[in-house]
């Protein structure tokens, strides 16, 4: 059974830092593209980040360009987020993602449960 | 980037009812578009793939067609545990997109 569980999340002043983890099971992790996707209280969803299988390829979503590093430790079977420079804007519920291979479409097939990060002061 | 729209943003509903939900990009993205369920307190559930392709287990009264810029999310008769916010998304781009959600709840 697939498994991705998040920690890390918390409550933090503005300006500091936050390093969210995702630990996964159930596939072998290295055969699969992984993300990051918030939903701040109440809104709609909005995809953060993603990484490729050997992190070859990194992307952002502009609205954390520059403050937030993807990483992942296939030793481990884990993928990371590490947030710089948090905003209030920053508080959401961040969930952990498997992009799937079934397709050239790569949806998002297996979700977390999601750790929720909380900005201020 | 690309963005999504949806439409309804909210949409009211009996059980047994038909109803679609419409989702369209700025910009053409063929078949990579992809339809989520969430329900209240819970992780988002893969619904629908490559626009049409329905996610195991997913039952068939949900579909979804389109291609290009304008997809449709249809569910062909509506049962109390389909009542959810409903996000289309785009994997055409490597920085994916959501649209910003249908609510559908009970008439």
């Amino acid at each position: 059974e697939v498994q991705l569980v998040e920690s890390g999340g918390g409550l933090v002043q503005p300006g500091r830092s936050l390093r969210l983890s995702c630990a996964a099971s159930g596939f072998t992790f290295d055969d699969y593209a992984m993300h990051w996707v918030r939903q701040a209280p109440g809104k709609g969803l909005e995809w953060v980040s993603g990484i490729s299988w050997n992190s070859g390829n990194i992307v952002y979503a502009d609205s954390v360009k520059g403050r937030f590093t993807i990483s992942r430790d296939n030793a481990k079977n884990s993928l990371y987020l590490q947030m710089n420079s948090l905003r209030a804007e920053d508080t959401a519920l961040y969930y952990c993602v498997r992009e799937g291979t079934i397709t050239a479409e790569r949806p998002f097939d297996y979700w977390g449960q999601g750790t929720l990060v909380t900005v201020s002061s | 980037d690309i963005q999504m729209t949806q439409s309804p943003s909210s949409l009211s509903a009996s059980v047994g009812d038909r109803v679609t939900i419409t989702c369209r990009a700025s910009q053409s993205i063929s078949s990579y578009l992809n339809w989520y369920q969430q329900k209240p307190g819970k992780a988002p559930k893969l619904l629908i793939y490559a626009a049409s392709s329905l996610q195991s287990g997913v039952p068939s009264r949900f579909s979804g067609s389109g291609s290009g810029t304008d997809f449709t999310l249809t569910i062909s008769s509506l049962q109390p545990e389909d009542f959810a916010t409903y996000y289309c998304q785009q994997s055409y781009r490597t920085l994916h997109t959501f649209g910003p959600g249908t609510k559908l709840e009970i008439k």
